[in-house]
């Protein structure tokens, strides 16, 4: 059962403009959600992460929008760069129940054309 | 700070043997969990440890084990390798006691199992 859905699979986005990924989950439990940032041959780097008390954070050109009622949350990366390139993984986990460390979405493939 | 080290970055062994690969944390990080990453399946969670003791385990047979020593560095062994245990297996640290805050992944070990 795959309990973080996450889409597009891959996204193409011009140089500038923003890149929207989007992440749903179905364990009310969940709650912490953080973003992860991969590139080839390197480990996930923690982007940015959010609680379900909030319902926007931002850090830099990188937001995270959470809707608790529909147990959404998306990634908006804004001015987006070529550097921006890489596959980015949402994630959720249950902090009181800490049963199974994060469960991961199945990642977007994020390409900016400069 | 120096980030999590995975030591052997590449590992090819054959179907039957078995494998250890080992994990430093980030100095003053007590939990570190283990994560099992394909293209099929994504990011798995394998299991984690917090001060020498097992708190989580994921879904994975038992052939899969792991443990922690007083200096927090971690090792997971794999029995009886597979074909389908080729994968990157990464670990990844967290400050807290908890692990389900701030996982900080290391740049992982591919196995290749022939």
């Amino acid at each position: 059962q795959q309990q973080v859905k996450q889409s597009p699979q891959s996204l193409i986005v011009q140089k500038g403009g923003i890149s929207i990924i989007n992440c749903a989950y179905e364990n009310t439990a969940f709650d912490y959600f953080p973003w992860y940032q991969q590139f080839p041959g390197k480990g996930p780097a923690l982007l940015i992460a959010i609680r379900p008390d909030v319902s926007e954070k931002k850090e830099g050109r990188f937001t995270i929008s959470f809707n608790k009622s529909a147990k959404q949350f998306s990634l908006h990366i804004m001015d987006s760069q070529p550097g921006d390139s890489a596959t980015y993984f949402c994630a959720a986990n249950d902090s009181g129940g800490g049963a199974d460390g994060l469960t991961f979405g199945k990642g977007t493939h994020l390409i900016i054309q400069p | 700070k120096a980030g999590v080290t995975q030591t052997p970055r590449y590992l090819i062994k054959t179907r039957g043997q078995q494998v250890t690969l080992s994990c430093s944390p980030i100095s003053g990080h007590r939990s570190v969990s283990w994560y099992q990453q394909t293209p099929g399946q994504g990011l798995q969670f394998l299991f984690e440890y917090f001060s020498e003791t097992q708190r989580n385990k994921g879904n994975f047979p038992g052939r899969f084990s792991g443990r922690q020593f007083s200096n927090s560095r971690s090792e997971m062994n794999v029995s009886t390798l597979e074909l389908g245990d080729s994968a990157l297996y990464l670990c990844a640290s967290s400050p807290r006691g908890k692990s389900t805050y701030e996982q900080y992944f290391g740049p992982g070990t591919r196995l290749t199992v022939t």
